[in-house]
């Protein structure tokens, strides 16, 4: 366990939904990144927040936006689900934004998008 | 497009052996992280290794790095059942701050007990 949670942990919606998943980073991490890991393959990077403020963006279109709130916690939001947006939804937090230590994620959340 | 690629896809081997990944990459890195995934859920941290490091332990894993041939691998001596699981490197390509990390499609290994 890494003190990373996750909600909900399962998800169906319908296509042109919108969606928001949550995230509870470990206690004293600063910085939170977003994958998307489709089946059979590795997570996507989306983008990362780093003291409320977005921090690098993965190739991932304009609907997909984030928040991190004060204590860290961060929100990722989904606007007008398409079916290929099926995937685990994987957030990870960690204490340097630049990459040079160690992420601990969470467990995910399963997106279905019918 | 994902830069860390990961060789071979699958590797089943029995418990007692050997298991090595391989992990290309493509442009320059400032470190290489291996993780390990069970089965859909989080990913776990096993290690990394700097880019002016050529190789690094922890327990019974191995990871060595060689910058110039932008590759690392990853070796699992005396594998238990425990070790199935699907095995990722993920490289950071990002400058200035921001850090945009690219993970391979990763190897599946199944030990059999």
């Amino acid at each position: 366990e890494t003190g990373v949670t996750q909600s909900p942990t399962h998800l169906i919606k319908t296509r042109g939904q919108q969606v928001t998943l949550r995230c509870s980073s470990q206690s004293g991490h600063n910085t939170v990144s977003w994958y998307q890991q489709a089946l059979g393959q590795g997570p996507q990077f989306i983008f990362q927040y780093y003291r409320e403020e977005e921090n690098g963006r993965g190739n991932f279109p304009p609907r997909f936006s984030g928040l991190q709130f004060p204590n860290y916690s961060s929100e990722l939001n989904v606007n007008a689900l398409e079916l290929d947006d099926s995937a685990l939804y994987l957030c990870a937090s960690s204490l340097s934004r630049d990459g040079r230590g160690e992420q601990f994620f969470g467990p995910g959340t399963r997106l279905t998008v019918l | 497009s994902q830069q860390g690629e990961e060789d071979p896809q699958a590797l089943s081997i029995q418990e007692g052996e050997n298991a090595t990944m391989n992990c290309s990459y493509k442009t320059s890195i400032n470190n290489l992280q291996w993780y390990r995934q069970n089965s859909g859920r989080g990913l776990v941290h096993l290690i990394l290794i700097r880019s002016n490091e050529r190789e690094k332990h922890s327990g019974r894993l191995r990871v060595t790095l060689d910058t110039s041939k932008k590759s690392s691998s990853l070796l699992i001596t005396a594998s238990r059942a425990a070790d199935t699981a699907s095995y990722f490197c993920a490289t950071d390509a990002g400058a200035g701050g921001s850090y945009i990390p690219t993970f391979g499609r990763g190897t599946s290994l199944i030990v059999h007990p």
